[in-house]
């Protein structure tokens, strides 16, 4: 079966500070995809990022940046200098890699609230 | 470009009356499609998805139904209403092969029923 862990509820932070969102993820699949979305007020999901299972190297997107660790199967999401724009709902998700419905499975979400 | 629509944006309905709620999908064929629910916990669960017109698969057991009469567009639907179907409702499709994204998601509709 699989599962993804966001632990955190929620978060608050005060503007300019780093904060990071953690992500935890099961599968049996040898090749996957992982996803982070953004939901802000809105509602709308606002795709964030995609990492291939085979790829483990770090990415940064101007103040965000991700840490796929596969040996501990995590893919967490760091916001540096956050903003109050970052308000919103981050959702982690996993997808394996097969043709077909592609069926995302998601974490419950962590809400992120920036303060000024 | 491809693009969602998901109509309408928010409904509020008696307990026991019907609903349809639409999505198209433009800029695309044989799009896989989904719907979604977020209850008030924020968590995202896949009701339906579909491969092809005419064919729908439920991941849950509920008082809904989808159709896909086109190959562009999926409709959610309701005979009677509870009150456990309030929510915020998204659908989403992603390409046969998956493409970049995952998904791309509509802009929602929040579904009050009272």
């Amino acid at each position: 079966a699989q599962k993804v862990t966001q632990a955190q509820t929620e978060i608050s932070v005060v503007e300019k500070e780093d904060v990071t969102l953690d992500c935890v993820y099961e599968t049996r699949d040898t090749t996957y995809y992982l996803f982070w979305y953004k939901q802000p007020p809105s509602g709308e999901l606002v795709f964030l990022i995609r990492r291939n299972s085979f790829d483990e190297q770090n990415e940064i997107s101007g103040r965000y940046s991700w840490n796929f660790q596969k040996s501990t199967s995590s893919f967490n999401f760091t916001i540096t200098a956050s903003q109050v724009v970052d308000s919103a709902v981050y959702f982690c998700a996993l997808r394996p890699l097969i043709q077909g419905a592609q069926k995302l499975v998601f974490g419950q979400g962590t809400r992120l609230t920036i303060n000024p | 470009s491809q693009t969602i629509h998901q109509w309408p944006a928010t409904l509020v309905q008696p307990v026991g009356s019907p609903l349809s709620l639409e999505c198209t999908v433009e800029g695309t064929s044989n799009p896989n499609l989904y719907w979604y629910r977020q209850a008030a916990g924020r968590g995202l669960q896949l009701l339906f998805y579909s491969v092809g017109i005419g064919q729908i698969s439920s991941e849950v057991p509920q008082n809904l139904s989808a159709s896909r009469p086109q190959d562009r567009q999926f409709i959610l639907s309701s005979k009677k209403l509870l009150l456990s179907d309030s929510g915020f409702y998204l659908c989403a499709w992603s390409a046969l092969s998956g493409g970049p994204y995952g998904y791309t998601f509509g802009s929602g509709t929040r579904l009050t029923v009272v």
